[in-house]
C-alpha cells in the first residue's frame, strides 16, 4: 500500500532563517506531488505541484520554492523566512484519475 | 478560477443527530473530493465522487455535476465526527480547489 511521510511535524524558526520541509511517498511510481498551505482558519491553498522529476509548477508567487530531486521526494524551501510564512503545510500525492492523499502536515511558526 | 462555497460555515449538533453539508461550485468539474480534517490536522479522504451517490457507513455523498453542487450527509453523528469538512472540486489535471470548510462540533 502507499504511504506518505512528512517531516518535521512541528518547526519553530526565526525570521530570516532558511527552511526545508521534506515529503516522501512510498508504494507508487511517478506520482503527482503537491504542497499546500493552510493559514489560521480553514482553507487550503495550493502552492506547488509536480508531475515528474524536476517539473515544478508554482500556483502563487511567494517567498517559497519547491524541488523534486527524486521521483517520490518533494521538498519545500525558503532562503529567508517571513512572518507571513507561518502556517500548516501539507504534502499530497495522487495518480491520474485517483483521489489525492495527504500527509500529516508540518506546523511552522515563525518568531 | 473556480469558486467553491461551503455551507453552513459552522454547525453544532447533539450526538445522534443527522446533518447535511453543502458544497456549491461555479464551474464544470472533472471530479470532487470530500475530506474530514480532525482536531490534529490530519486530512482524511471521505469520498471521491464526480457524480451520483456513494455511501460509507454513516456517511454518504451526492454530487449533481450538472447543477454544480455536492452534499455530504452525516447520520447518527458521534463526537468523533467533530472537525472541519472540506469539499474540493477537481477542475483541471489533478489540481484541487478547496472550499473554506464547515466546522462541525458534535456534543455528547
Amino acid at each position: 500500500s502507499q504511504t506518505i511521510h512528512q517531516w518535521p511535524a512541528t518547526l519553530v524558526q526565526p525570521v530570516g532563517s532558511p527552511l526545508s520541509l521534506e515529503c516522501t511517498v512510498e508504494g507508487t511510481s511517478n506520482p503527482n506531488l503537491y504542497w499546500y498551505r493552510q493559514a489560521a482558519g480553514r482553507g487550503l491553498q495550493l502552492l506547488f505541484y509536480s508531475v515528474g522529476i524536476g517539473q515544478i509548477s508554482s500556483e502563487v508567487p511567494q517567498n517559497l520554492s519547491a524541488s523534486r530531486p527524486q521521483d517520490r521526494q518533494f521538498i519545500l524551501s525558503s532562503k529567508k523566512l517571513l512572518l507571513s510564512d507561518s502556517g500548516f503545510y501539507l504534502c499530497a500525492w495522487s495518480v491520474p484519475w485517483q483521489p489525492q492523499h495527504f500527509g500529516d502536515g508540518t506546523r511552522l511558526s515563525i518568531l | 478560477g473556480i469558486q467553491v462555497e461551503q455551507s453552513p460555515p459552522d454547525l453544532i449538533l447533539q450526538e445522534g443527530a443527522n446533518s447535511t453539508l453543502r458544497c456549491n461550485f461555479s464551474d464544470s468539474v472533472n471530479n470532487l473530493q470530500w475530506f474530514h480534517q480532525n482536531p490534529w490536522g490530519q486530512l482524511i479522504n471521505l469520498f471521491y465522487i464526480p457524480s451520483g451517490t456513494k455511501q460509507n457507513g454513516r456517511l454518504s455523498a451526492t454530487t449533481v455535476a450538472t447543477e454544480r453542487y455536492s452534499l455530504l450527509y452525516i447520520s447518527s453523528s458521534q463526537t468523533t465526527d467533530s472537525g472541519v469538512y472540506f469539499c474540493a472540486p477537481l477542475v483541471s489535471g489533478s489540481r484541487l480547489t478547496f472550499g473554506e470548510g464547515t466546522q462541525l462540533t458534535v456534543n455528547p
